[in-house]
């Protein structure tokens, strides 16, 4: 069956305007999270959701934000990109989220210039 | 928080070798996996091990949840196991904390 698929997988974005990053879980997934990886920070859980419902937020300021639709489908959304938002997204789909293996997509790298 | 500790940070082996990764973590958890960051960045699922030992192929992993540790051995090294490994925990928040990583090189 289909993996986790992200999109886009690169994208450049200037200071200031704002990015909107999508991800499609497994098949019967209910739960998709997200994660920032960085050089400086490592690997950093954003937010978790679960039949559209935030359950859990990582420590990111208010510019990160996310939504799930009913099909499970995640999108995450940064708003006036800072230079330090340049990362690696990693979106991860889970069976139930509790007790449960994570499934990793390729991820966005997102560079701001 | 839960902190999560990776030994060796960087593990450079002659192709042929063996390996032992181990990961560290300070509470007691849901869930544990190990992960191979492949070039591209996408994390692989190589193991979820939240107990006991598991065997895949030339890898295999033991976690002993008393103890607070698991352990992620790389048999017969080949020059593709090269990479980042990462250890990641869950104590049931619907998250993952991850481990710094250890850069695995296989020199050929």
């Amino acid at each position: 069956k289909a993996g986790v698929t992200q999109t886009p997988r690169y994208l450049i974005k200037t200071r200031g305007q704002q990015v909107t990053l999508s991800c499609s879980p497994i098949s019967g997934h209910r739960s998709v999270s997200w994660y920032q990886q960085t050089p400086g920070q490592g690997l950093q859980f954003l937010f978790e959701y679960f039949s559209e419902t935030q359950r859990n937020k990582g420590n990111f300021p208010g510019r990160f934000s996310g939504r799930q639709f009913s099909n499970s489908r995640s999108e995450m959304n940064v708003s006036t990109l800072e230079l330090g938002d340049s990362a690696l997204y990693l979106c991860a789909s889970s069976l139930q989220g509790r007790g449960s293996g994570y499934t990793f997509g390729s991820g966005t790298r997102l560079t701001v210039v | 928080g839960i902190q999560v500790e990776q030994s060796p940070p960087d593990l450079i082996l002659q192709e042929g070798a063996n390996s032992t990764l181990r990961c560290n973590f300070s509470d007691s958890v849901n869930n544990l996996q190990w992960f191979h960051q492949n070039p591209w960045g996408q994390l692989i699922n190589l193991f979820y091990i939240p107990s006991g030992t598991k065997q895949n192929g030339r890898l295999s992993a033991t976690t002993v949840a008393t103890e607070r540790y698991s352990l992620l051995y790389i048999s017969s090294s080949q020059t593709t196991d090269s990479g980042v490994y990462f250890c990641a925990v869950d104590q049931g928040a619907q998250k993952l904390v991850f481990g710094q990583g250890t850069r695995l090189t296989i020199n050929p």
